[in-house]
């Protein structure tokens, strides 16, 4: 079993539409992160949290809001979502007491914005 | 801005050859270095990480760091089809890791 998990895995919306992905774990990780992919832009950072209330803006937050329901589950929302945020979207793990550098990440959700 | 540099490649090797991976960092104050590997449509899967200078070697993969030079390496023995990926560099700072762009290896039979 994955211990990563995310849902949706693929998601076509349209402009205007709010959206959220959702990220859960079974690793026990107290941190948590979520980032965007784009071909030739590398991973960035959106958000992360490092326990479930301490929740802090990444490199590129504007036009994303986050959620840490628990320890386990960590929400991204697109409030109102527009094109460019059509990317490759993952949510990753770390443990601060063993390695807190150790990032894991999950599946990944395809987000299109149309 | 803390930066991680990579070659983007492509690099080409063939079959049973070693591969040579490269990445340079610009936080002088670094102490975690990660090398990620990635599919083609899949997530980063972590494969190697080095702390100290020197090699670190696991099984066919072998990981270098030279902290005076900011200089992180991943070497890849006996390279195989299977290990054609974008290898991602990451380098622990300030309580995240900072991301390389990758470099993409393609390993020919």
């Amino acid at each position: 079993d994955a211990d990563v998990t995310q849902t949706p895995r693929n998601r076509i919306t349209k402009t205007g539409k709010r959206i959220m992905l959702e990220c859960s774990q079974t690793k026990g990780h107290d941190r948590m992160y979520w980032y965007r992919q784009d071909p030739g832009l590398g991973l960035r950072l959106i958000y992360y949290s490092f326990d479930v209330k301490d929740i802090n803006k990444g490199e590129i937050s504007d036009g994303y809001s986050v959620s840490r329901q628990a320890q386990a589950k960590f929400s991204l929302s697109l409030e109102s979502a527009i094109p460019n945020q059509t990317a490759l979207y993952f949510c990753a793990t770390s443990d601060s007491l063993k390695a807190a550098y150790e990032q894991y990440f999950g599946p990944g959700t395809r987000l299109t914005v149309t | 801005q803390k930066e991680v540099e990579q070659n983007s490649g492509p690099l080409s090797v063939p079959e049973g050859a070693i591969a040579s991976l490269n990445c340079t960092y610009s936080d002088r104050g670094s102490q975690s270095f990660f090398w990620y590997r990635q599919y083609s449509g899949k997530s980063p899967e972590l494969i190697m990480s080095i702390y100290s200078n020197g090699d670190k070697e696991d099984g066919r993969f072998t990981a270098q760091l030279n902290k005076a030079s900011q200089y992180v390496s991943l070497l890849i023995r006996d390279s195989q089809p299977s290990d054609s990926a974008t290898y991602l560099c990451a380098v622990g700072s300030q309580g995240n890791l900072i991301f390389g762009k990758g470099t993409k290896l393609s390993v020919k039979p």
